[in-house]
């Protein structure tokens, strides 16, 4: 089965600038969390969206935004960016929200590199 | 106080080594304790998990969770250079919390 999917790999915008970030989970999977990944900060999770609405969101501006669509695709967007937004996005899927509790597993992509210039 | 605590290494040992990757936390409400490997250039991918304090073997890794000190650990036996990655302990409250990740290095 086709892991998480996200597109693109590889993205360099500069200041001032959108951006937008695609994942594609899991077949069968309706939980999709985000993250950004920067060596200073670590892991920090962004939000999550569970059958097309967000459920839990971390502290971050309201630069950063997301949605889910019905074949639970999820996009987020980043709006008039800054040189602090440079970061690997990662997305992850599962088949419930904070599935650790049940034993289920999220499963995370490969990442998008954003570099804002 | 970050709420996970993790020391970023790099940590080198030779091959075959016992390694002891750890992190600390400051939330008792944690209650599920979670490791994932991260190879460069890859997403992370869920190693082992544990709920509340014990010990969890699976191969060569074993988890242990001491929550009366809020310390949790991951062993790795007889170290390969395949192991070499960037580890994770990550917690789970309402969302995930993870630790910053301690880069390791398995020498031949």
């Amino acid at each position: 089965k086709a892991g998480v999917t996200q597109t693109p790999r590889y993205l360099i915008k500069t200041r001032g600038q959108q951006v937008t970030l695609s994942c594609s989970p899991i077949s069968g999977h309706r939980s999709v969390s985000w993250y950004q990944q920067t060596p200073g900060q670590g892991l920090q999770f962004l939000f999550e969206y569970f059958s097309e609405t967000q459920r839990n969101k971390g502290n971050f501006p309201g630069r950063f935004s997301g949605r889910q669509f019905s074949n639970s695709r999820s996009e987020m967007n980043v709006s008039t960016l800054e040189l602090g937004d440079s970061a690997l996005y990662l997305c992850a899927s599962s088949l419930i929200p904070n599935p650790g509790p049940l034993g289920d597993t999220q499963y995370f992509g490969p990442g998008t590199r954003l570099t804002v210039l | 106080q970050k709420e996970v605590e993790q020391d970023p290494g790099p940590l080198s040992v030779p091959e075959g080594a016992i390694v002891s990757l750890n992190c600390t936390y400051s939330n008792s409400a944690f209650q599920y304790f979670m490791w994932y490997r991260q190879y460069s250039r890859k997403g992370p991918e869920l190693l082992m998990y544990t709920y509340s304090s014990g010990n969890k073997e699976d191969g060569r890794f074993t988890a242990q969770v001491d929550k009366s000190s809020k310390y949790i650990s991951l062993f790795i036996r007889d170290s390969q250079p395949s192991d070499s990655a960037t580890y994770l302990c990550a917690m789970l409250d309402d969302k995930i919390i993870f630790g910053k990740g301690t880069r390791l290095h398995i020498l031949p």
